[in-house]
């Protein structure tokens, strides 16, 4: 079946620094959604790839889609205090399936 | 506000004790989504319903009981079959294949 992996599972970052995280999916998918869960509460839509190679940013985070539609990358730049949490990609193929997350810790 | 509820926050279960966990979504949505979420871990399927009166399995459906007699609500009944129950439970609402929205979740633990 569908399975989306993701790596790492956690990432501490110094405040200011830059970081990414990675989703890979054993099938081709139509798209792939990005979602942020902070401690404590559920998890909120970032957004949403389609297209083959597709590129979106908000504001210092920057989605990417893999040429084949099997690969996902968030990259946060200057990542700030308000960027802790747990960011989670799920690719939908027949149905939606989520990677296990990657959680993010920030040093001030 | 359109948005899902779910209720209650938190949730108590005896041995042998079934629980149902509610979830209604007033946002039209055809389709309605039960994760559950252990710590450290992502969002596994549970069971999912596109359409009013029928409903799937997901990928950890045993254990659980799901119903959709109308729109709006789809309920979960955790049974006492579920053996280590202990998890954070999150509803989810959605169109097609577009984004879902999720509810606040319900922590369930075992006395």
């Amino acid at each position: 079946g569908q399975q989306v992996m993701q790596i790492p599972q956690y990432q501490h970052v110094q405040e200011g620094e830059d970081f990414t995280t990675y989703c890979n999916s054993s099938t081709t998918l139509s798209n792939i959604q990005w979602y942020k869960q902070r401690p404590g509460g559920h998890p909120v839509f970032l957004i949403q790839l389609v297209k083959s190679g597709e590129v979106k940013k908000q504001k210092r985070l920057t989605f990417q889609f893999g040429e084949a539609k099997k690969n996902s990358s968030l990259h946060i730049t200057a990542t700030q205090t308000t960027d802790v949490g747990t960011y989670f990609c799920a690719g939908d193929d027949y149905k939606l399936s989520f990677g296990a997350g990657t959680t993010v810790t920030v040093r001030a | 506000d359109g948005g899902i509820t779910q209720s209650p926050k938190y949730l108590f279960r005896k041995e042998g004790q079934n629980v149902t966990l509610s979830c209604e979504q007033n946002l039209n949505h055809d389709a309605m989504y039960w994760y559950r979420q252990d710590p450290g871990q992502g969002l596994r399927l549970i069971y999912y319903s596109q359409i009013v009166n029928d409903f799937q399995k997901g990928d950890i459906a045993e254990g659980y009981s799901v119903s959709r007699e109308k729109k709006e609500s789809f309920p979960l009944t955790v049974t006492s079959a579920q053996k280590n129950p202990t998890a954070f439970y999150l509803c989810a609402s959605g169109v097609g294949n577009q984004p879902q929205h999720f509810g606040d979740g319900t922590r369930l633990s075992i006395l």
